[in-house]
């Protein structure tokens, strides 16, 4: 069965900080991964998407790895702000048609 | 530019009612999606168009659960006799096509609440 797993559910770190949220998928065989933040009472906003064939993608402070043979994939947050509290999500594509599937998500908490 | 689009933003409604919920993609993506989103879970997938038709609807959950996309752009989710287990946040997404390389926006959402 095809599933995606982020642990911990829940995160606090003090402002400054540089973070890692962890991501981790039984099957091998994904297309692409994509990582996506969400604010309370909020749609989900897309972060970075990095394809199979990739082993990273960067944005801003935020970069994304992607581990196939580990199924695994991390979201760095470099110098964390307050801002940035929200619920990190990560999905991953198995077919070639569109069907997400999502981890529980990790909340974090930035505190000033 | 317009992103993506739901209404209503939230939705009461009796057991064994009838609800519909739309969505407006982005203009010009040929692909939309639905999932559905339970209070602190990741969002689950229910459907997706390509065009016009339902490309996978794997993710239905029962024949109570129904939705088209008639021209190709806005789609409309139907859920027949609700139950309270049908309560949830139900997501919008479109991408300029379906595939691999293609990044799916989302909407903000419907909240929907079967009393």
């Amino acid at each position: 069965k095809q599933e995606v797993t982020q642990i911990p559910a829940a995160l606090s770190v003090p402002e400054g900080e540089n973070l890692v949220l962890n991501c981790s998928f039984t099957d091998s065989a994904i297309y692409n991964l994509q990582w996506f933040r969400q604010d309370p009472g909020k749609g989900l906003t897309s972060l970075l998407l990095i394809q199979s064939s990739q082993r990273e993608q960067t944005s801003g402070r935020l970069n994304a790895s992607l581990d196939k043979s580990s199924g695994r994939s991390t979201l760095y947050i470099a110098a964390s702000q307050p801002g940035d509290s929200a619920t990190y999500l990560c999905a991953a594509l198995y077919n070639q048609g569109g069907k997400l599937i999502f981890g529980q998500g990790t909340e974090l908490s930035v505190k000033p | 530019g317009a992103g993506v689009s739901q209404t209503p933003s939230n939705k009461v409604t009796e057991k064994g009612k009838y609800v519909e919920l739309r969505c407006d993609p982005i203009s010009g993506h040929t692909a939309l999606y639905w999932y559905r989103q339970s209070l602190g879970q990741g969002p689950e997938f229910l459907i997706y168009f390509q065009g016009t038709g339902a490309a996978d609807d794997s993710g239905l959950p029962n024949d109570r659960f129904f939705a088209v996309r008639p021209e190709g752009s806005v789609s409309t989710l139907k859920i027949q006799r609700t139950e309270r287990g049908d309560s949830a946040v139900y997501l919008c997404a479109s991408s300029l096509a379906s595939g691999p390389y293609n990044e799916q926006f989302f909407g903000p959402g419907t909240r929907l609440t079967v009393l």
